[in-house]
Parts: C-alpha cells; structure tokens; sequence
C-alpha cells in the first residue's frame, strides 16, 4: 500500500516570508501527487498537482518539488500571506491503483502577522 | 473543475439513529468517493461509489454501517448506521472525471456529531 506522511505538524511563518511544507511517501509506484488546502470548516481545496514525470512545477505564488530518488515532495509558497493559514495535505496517486488518493497526516501553517 | 452540493452541511444525531448525506455534482463524474475526516486528522477512504453495481470498500469499512447508493452519474448517497459518538467525523463526498485528468474535487463536508 501507500502511506503518505508530513514531517512536521505545525509550522508558523511571518506574514511575507516563504513557506516551505515536506511530505514523505513510501510506494514508489506512486505517480501523481497533489496538494491540498483546508480552510476550517470547508472541504480540501486543489492547489497544484504534479506527475512522477516531472521534478517541478510551479503555480500562482507555489512551487511543488518532487524528488522521487528520495520519495519527497515539498510545498513552497511564496511571501506568504494570512489568508494562507490551512490545514495542507499532499495526496499521492497510482495509476491503475484503483484511482485512490491517500492522503498525509497534514501540516497547520499558522500566518503570524 | 466540477461543482459539489453536498448536504446536510452538519448534524447532531442520537446514538443509535441512522443520517444520509448526499452528494450532488453538476456534471457527470466517472469515479465518485466517500471521505472520512476524524477531529484533528487526515481524510481516510470509505468506499469509491460506483454507478450501477455496489459500492467498493477499503479495509475496515463495511456495507452494513455504511451503504452507499450511486444511481446515476452525478449524485450519491452515503448513510452512516448506527451511530455511536466514534462515528462523530467530517464526511467529504469527492469526484474525478477519470482519464488523464485525476483532479479530485470535494464537497463542503458533512460535520457529523453524535450525542
């Protein structure tokens, strides 16, 4: 199977700053990977996806990494800003894996101002 | 990316009692999906929902406390039976239109509490 986690549970930045959010999976066979967004009391939120044929992609203001060597990825974003206080989650994706995503344990990014 | 309606957007239930929560899109989606989320905690498969035959189901759920009804393509049903204060849980219906575009969508959430 899949396990999908995150390495820290709770990070704070400064209002401006770069955020930076790891997850680790475990199956390699894992090709597509995609990050989440939580705000509370709403349903998971699509940020940026990513295939296993890529080792970047780049969004409005967020950067996923993806290095497969290590079976990492990293959610960057960019002068960060409070409206970006979330739950974030990275979900992990095989194809022919019955089309199932399973999720990390999720990262709080606290904003502080 | 597709719309989801899904309702109700929480409850407070009886132990014992049964709740259906619903799952409305507003386009046909090939492949529909019931979420868990616990307090504090990550989303956990429940079942995929599949149009015209029964449901699939991930270890540790099964039909009897969960039934799970998908009679077209755009909507579905999930009951949660029985309940007892361990089922108290965020409910997320989610969505993909298949093929090479695997993004996943989610509805708002059923914030279920049991008393």
């Amino acid at each position: 199977g899949e396990s999908v986690g995150l390495h820290l549970p709770t990070l704070s930045v400064q209002e401006g700053d770069n955020s930076i959010i790891n997850c680790a999976y475990s199956n390699s066979a894992s090709d597509y990977f995609i990050w989440y967004k939580q705000e509370s009391g709403k349903g998971p939120q699509f940020i940026i996806d990513i295939r296993s044929n890529m080792d970047k992609r780049q969004g409005q203001r967020v950067t996923v990494l993806l290095n497969k060597t290590v079976k990492h990825l990293s959610l960057q974003i960019a002068a960060t800003q409070p409206g970006d206080s979330a739950v974030y989650f990275c979900a992990a994706f095989i194809t022919g894996g019955g089309n199932k995503l399973t999720f990390g344990t999720g990262t709080q990014l606290k904003v502080e101002l | 990316s597709a719309v989801i309606s899904q309702k109700p957007s929480r409850d407070i239930c009886q132990r014992g009692t049964s709740l259906t929560i619903q799952c409305q899109v507003d386009s046909q989606v090939t492949m529909m999906f019931w979420y868990r989320q616990q307090p504090g905690q990550s989303l956990t498969l429940i079942a995929t929902a599949n149009q015209g035959s029964e449901a699939t189901y991930e270890s540790g759920f099964v039909i009897d406390k969960f039934p799970i009804s998908r009679p077209n393509l755009t909507f579905s049903t999930l009951t949660v039976s029985n309940m007892s204060p361990e089922d108290s849980s965020i409910y997320l219906c989610s969505v993909a239109r298949g093929g090479l575009d695997y993004g996943y969508t989610f509805g708002s959430g059923t914030r279920l509490t049991v008393v």
